[in-house]
């Protein structure tokens, strides 16, 4: 069966801070990945998707990227982070690749920046 | 454009009485899938149903049910005798059906099952 995984859980970090987020798969090959942002509301925002490995769709502007140097891997970073890059981040993959097919969400990491 | 609206932000029943969730959603395409998730306290979104646009027969999962309404353009989502493990934030979800076309997510709509 499919499992995802996200780490850290939760993150305090300072403003100006570098950030590394990681996702893994496993128990699929090839799969979309998918990071998204909840902040202070309920509203799940797309920040980044991906294809294949190193191929990135970032769809908000804003001092974060992604990469996705192998197949199951997923990486949110920043080289310095903001106050309002506080939040809830989610990672999330298709079953069988395409957004017509169920995504399925990591456990999340909650992110506080101070 | 896509668009996914749940009117309903936020909603509080007494423990065993229905309660319906709204979702009403925009797309061009006739070719399209409609999702609900939910998410407890813990934060994990977890996936609930599925639907295609092809396929408009209504659905139960033991005290869930879905209405999908082509007509009005409505997904909405039902609790049976509401349980307080019912308590989370419920969205409803959009997907045109691209290879990597993206999933447009309603704001949600806080559910509070009191006891």
């Amino acid at each position: 069966s499919q499992t995802i995984h996200q780490w850290p859980a939760t993150l305090v970090q300072p403003v100006g801070s570098p950030l590394s987020l990681e996702c893994t798969v496993e128990g699929t090959s090839n799969p979309n990945l998918y990071w998204y942002r909840q902040a202070a509301g309920r509203g799940l925002q797309l920040l980044f998707y991906s294809v294949g490995i190193g191929q990135i769709s970032s769809e908000v502007p804003q001092n974060l990227s992604a990469s996705r140097p192998q197949d199951r891997q997923f990486i949110l970073s920043s080289k310095k982070l903001l106050l309002s890059d506080s939040g809830f981040y989610l990672c999330a993959w298709n079953l069988l690749g395409g957004s017509t097919d169920t995504q399925y969400f990591g456990p999340g990491t909650r992110l506080t920046v101070l | 454009a896509q668009k996914v609206t749940q009117a309903q932000t936020e909603i509080s029943v007494v423990e065993k009485e229905d309660v319906t969730l709204d979702c009403v959603y925009e797309t061009r395409d006739t070719t399209y899938y409609l999702f609900w998730y939910k998410q407890p306290p813990s934060g994990e979104l977890v996936f609930l149903i599925r639907r295609n646009s092809f396929d408009e027969q209504n659905e139960i999962s033991g005290r869930y049910s879905w209405n999908f309404q082509k007509s009005t353009s409505s997904f909405n989502f039902t609790i049976t005798a509401s349980q307080v493990v019912d308590s989370a934030v419920y969205f409803c979800a959009l997907s045109e059906g691209n290879r990597d076309d993206k999933i447009i997510f309603g704001k949600g709509t806080r559910l509070h099952i009191l006891p």
